[in-house]
């Protein structure tokens, strides 16, 4: 099992570029989050997806669209890129409904700088 | 709402110390607690978890118990190792309805031979 996977690992964008991170997942899970991660801030919700077909805001979804292509995948699209979005970004996923003491599975990020 | 708040780093401890990373926690119900770590470059992955009040979570020599009176669950090494240089999280997951985890700032640990 390769885990979760995200592409791609590094990227540089220029203000108001535009680009979409890749998630996936292969444990057959149900759920999927997208954070960012900033220095000091620890790591911030910015959409979530609880099952196939649904998603919802987080803590910080200003600036961003998400789509829940497949049980596998979970997408992160920034339509005009601006330099507060430089962070590293990181997808995670977790395993059935109404359960908190499962464990989130993270991927190893993205690295996004915006010029 | 519901939030956690750990110890400020960074924490340099010497090799074979004793650490103690401190997290409270406020939240509505019970939540299940956990600590992550984050190696150097790398995403996060768990540590420990606990899902009730007086459970302790145990993994790699690092414990923490789920204090409900004290909404604490800080956790403890007695001998560090350089290896364990890392950034530590501290989170919590509500038990009702599928809710993310909600995360502190991080700890930055650095262990020195």
């Amino acid at each position: 099992n390769a885990g979760v996977t995200q592409t791609p690992k590094f990227q540089v964008l220029k203000t108001g570029q535009s680009m979409t991170l890749q998630c996936a997942q292969d444990m057959n899970h149900n759920s999927m989050y997208w954070y960012r991660q900033d220095p000091g801030m620890g790591l911030r919700l910015i959409y979530y997806s609880a099952s196939e077909g649904t998603t919802d805001k987080g803590e910080v979804p200003n600036g961003y669209n998400v789509s829940r292509l497949n049980k596998r995948e979970f997408s992160l699209r920034l339509e005009s890129a601006a330099p507060s979005q430089t962070s590293v970004y990181f997808c995670a996923s977790s395993e059935m409904q109404g359960l908190g003491h499962n464990e989130q599975f993270f991927g190893p990020g993205t690295r996004l700088t915006v010029l | 709402g519901n939030s956690v708040t750990q110890m400020e780093g960074p924490v340099t401890l010497s090799e074979e110390a004793f650490l103690t990373i401190n997290c409270t926690y406020t939240a509505t119900g019970y939540p299940s607690l956990f600590w992550y770590v984050q190696y150097p470059g790398e995403g996060l992955q768990l540590l420990l978890k606990a899902t009730k009040a007086d459970d302790k979570g145990s993994n790699k020599g690092f414990e923490a118990t789920y204090r409900k009176e004290t909404t604490s669950f800080h956790l403890e090494k007695g001998s560090v190792q350089v290896s364990d240089s890392a950034v530590y999280f501290c989170a919590l997951r509500r038990n009702s309805g599928n809710t993310p985890l909600v995360f502190g700032k991080g700890t930055r640990l650095s262990v020195i031979a």
